[in-house]
């Protein structure tokens, strides 16, 4: 069964530092990974996939994450934090077969200290 | 393209009353997810459609939940003798599967029981 764990339920970093976001995985099939963003009170925007190919994903706002299969790892970076990344971010797998839905981990806060 | 749209964004009700939800998809997606998000989870899958039929319901919370997709279009989502662990964030999402299954979500609508 598919599952997700983002490691760190709240991440702060100051402005202009390294931000990086982890999350393991679980997946009897290959994995079709993504990242989402939430900003309070709003719905679920996408950063970035990963579904075949390149294992290095960029995404909106300068976010990149690496599919890592030995380590089962899809982790979120990007090198410069702006106040406006401060947010939720969930990291998701989509269950196989044609179902199509997405199993969500229990996401991160980050907060972005001036 | 204007987006998923998900009707009321806030609802307050008593326990015990009935509500309902509706979510407007992006016009060319045929597919139609609802989940549901507690405070401090991730969205917890609930029910899709593809087209008109409700092909995974097995999810739903209990019997008190249903949803309908009469033509393949809008969907609502219904929650009888509201109870006051109902209270949570209803998100809906929409994909078409010529997008690299991207779901793209509504903005929620929350739910107050009191």
């Amino acid at each position: 069964a598919q599952s997700v764990t983002q490691l760190g339920s709240h991440v702060s970093v100051s402005e202009g530092a390294l931000v990086l976001l982890r999350c393991n995985y679980s997946s009897s099939v290959p994995p079709y990974l993504f990242w989402y963003v939430q900003y309070p009170n709003q719905g679920l925007q996408l950063l970035l996939k990963y579904t075949t190919g390149a294992t290095l994903v960029k995404g909106i706002n300068g976010f990149e994450a690496e599919f890592k299969k030995s380590e089962t790892s899809f982790h979120l970076t990007k090198p410069s934090a702006h106040m406006s990344d401060a947010a939720e971010y969930f990291c998701a797998v989509r269950l196989g077969g044609s179902q199509g839905n997405l199993i969500f981990g229990k996401g991160t806060k980050l907060s972005v200290k001036p | 393209d204007t987006g998923v749209s998900q009707d009321p964004r806030h609802k307050i009700t008593k326990r015990g009353q009935n509500v309902t939800f509706r979510c407007d998809p992006i016009s060319e997606h045929n597919r139609l997810y609802w989940y549901r998000q507690t405070l401090g989870q991730g969205p917890e899958f609930l029910t899709y459609f593809q087209n008109e039929a409700q092909l995974e319901k097995s999810r739903l919370l209990s019997d008190r939940f249903s949803a309908e997709r009469p033509k393949g279009s809008f969907s609502t989502l219904e929650i009888q003798r509201t109870e006051q662990g109902d209270s949570a964030m209803y998100l809906c999402a929409s994909s078409s599967s010529g997008r690299g299954y991207e779901q793209y979500f509504g903005p929620g609508t929350r739910l107050t029981v009191t």
